[in-house]
């Protein structure tokens, strides 16, 4: 039973545009959401975070929104770069953390 | 401050045989958690270990087992390897003391294959 979904398996993007990438979730109970990147043979690292009382967090170029009413997070990077080619994994914290199965994007220079 | 560290990086086994991982987490994190990574299944939670004691389970056959040292390094078993156990499996690590806001630090994982 997927908790935390990500329905979009890739994503391309031109450089300098907006990337989005959306992650839904079906538990009201989780409070605290968060976002990681990973590149091919490296473990995730994290990017940003979100906790259940904001509706937006922003660091630099990413902003994480978090619409609690139809549990849905989005990582927006503005503006792309080639670098942030890697597969982004959502994930929700509640007794343990919950992932998505992650969205691979790829910016295109 | 060293990173997660996993041994061995690669892993290739046969059906029936069993295997361990070794996770060596950031100095001075007491949580240590595991999870399998397969494609189209995202990141499923294992366990999570926490000053030698399992804190939580996910939902996998008791083929799986693990442990923690009182180093916090802990190490995952897998017995009666079966073809569906090829995966990368990543140890994370965290400071958390009580409950779930301190985000994990991943290691590289070990890419396990079972012919």
């Amino acid at each position: 039973d997927q908790q935390v979904k990500q329905n979009s398996p890739s994503l391309s993007v031109q450089e300098g545009r907006i990337s989005i990438l959306n992650c839904d979730y079906t538990n009201s109970m989780f409070d605290y959401f968060l976002w990681y990147k990973k590149y091919p043979a490296e473990g995730p690292t994290f990017l940003i975070s979100i906790s259940s009382i904001k509706d937006k967090n922003e660091d630099g170029r990413f902003t994480v929104f978090l619409n609690k009413s139809a549990k849905h997070l989005s990582l927006h990077i503005v503006p792309s770069q080639p670098g942030d080619s890697a597969v982004y994994f959502c994930a929700a914290s509640g007794n343990q953390f919950y992932f998505g199965t992650g969205t691979s994007l790829t910016v295109i220079p | 401050k060293a990173g997660v560290t996993q041994t061995p990086r690669y892993l290739i086994k046969t059906r029936g045989q069993q295997v361990t991982l070794s996770c060596s987490p950031i100095s001075g994190h007491r949580s240590v958690s595991w999870y399998q990574q397969t494609p189209g299944q995202g990141l499923q939670f294992l366990f999570e270990y926490f000053s030698e004691t399992q804190r939580n389970k996910g939902n996998f056959p008791g083929r799986f087992s693990g442990r923690q040292f009182s180093n916090s390094r802990s190490e995952m078993n897998v017995s009666t390897l079966e073809l569906g156990d090829s995966a990368l499996y990543l140890c994370a690590s965290s400071s958390r003391l009580a409950g779930p806001y301190n985000e994990q630090f991943f290691g590289p994982g070990t890419r396990l294959t079972v012919l």
